[in-house]
């Protein structure tokens, strides 16, 4: 178990609504950044964050977005639901933001979107 | 193009078998990072090795081989005596010095199903 929590684990969403997923990173790490996982996939990177500032996005619409609080943890926020965005989303928390830092992986929150 | 590529879907094998789970990169970075990782059902991606770009030299933990060749740009991940432990998803994935922030670009994995 790597101390990354997530929440919540499991949610059903509407097409067109928002959804808010939470995380907390493992302790002393700083930098946590967000993945998309389809079925049968690999996961793709949506966005770091590091000192409260995003620094580093992928090919993720502006509809993702996030934050990420003085104590590490971190939010992604999902607008406009689509059924394509029905994914494993994963938290993962680092001790630094460049380059080859190990990231650590929590459980994930399983989004439908119906 | 795909950065990282895990060409073997699935695979199965009976118990005590070994089995290797091939990755073969593509980066234009000379300083680079690879990690594999293992996902079992509950979801979680657990680390289970990193290497950088200059240290080509094989490792073993346990049961688990690691070789990397940067001739052929590959990471290869052998299991030795497979356990049913072992049975689950396997990513191969990329971090590149050039990168703002530390992007991981993952391959499609390997389902590893070991066979009691």
């Amino acid at each position: 178990e790597t101390g990354v929590t997530q929440s919540p684990t499991h949610l059903i969403k509407t097409r067109g609504q928002q959804v808010t997923l939470r995380c907390s990173s493992q302790s002393g790490h700083n930098t946590v950044s967000w993945y998309q996982q389809a079925l049968g996939q690999g996961p793709q990177f949506i966005f770091q964050y590091y000192r409260e500032e995003e620094n580093g996005r992928g090919n993720f619409p502006p509809r993702f977005s996030g934050l990420q609080f003085p104590n590490y943890s971190s939010e992604l926020n999902v607008n406009a639901l689509e059924l394509d965005d029905s994914a494993l989303y994963l938290c993962a928390s680092s001790l630094g933001w460049g380059a080859g830092n190990t990231i650590y992986f929590g459980e994930g929150s399983w989004l439908t979107v119906v | 193009a795909q950065k990282v590529t895990q060409a073997q879907t699935e695979i199965s094998v009976v118990e005590k078998e070994d089995v290797t789970l091939d990755c073969v990169y593509e980066t234009r970075d000379t300083t680079y990072y690879l990690f594999w990782y293992k996902q079992p059902p509950s979801g979680e991606l657990v680390f289970l090795i990193r290497r950088n770009s200059f240290d080509e030299q094989n490792e073993i933990s346990g049961r688990y081989s690691w070789n990397f060749q940067k001739s052929t740009s590959s990471f290869n991940f052998t299991i030795t005596a497979s356990q049913v432990v072992d049975s689950a998803v396997y990513f191969c994935a990329l971090s590149e010095s050039s990168n703002t922030g530390n992007q991981f670009y993952f391959g499609t994995g390997t389902s590893l199903t070991v066979i009691p």
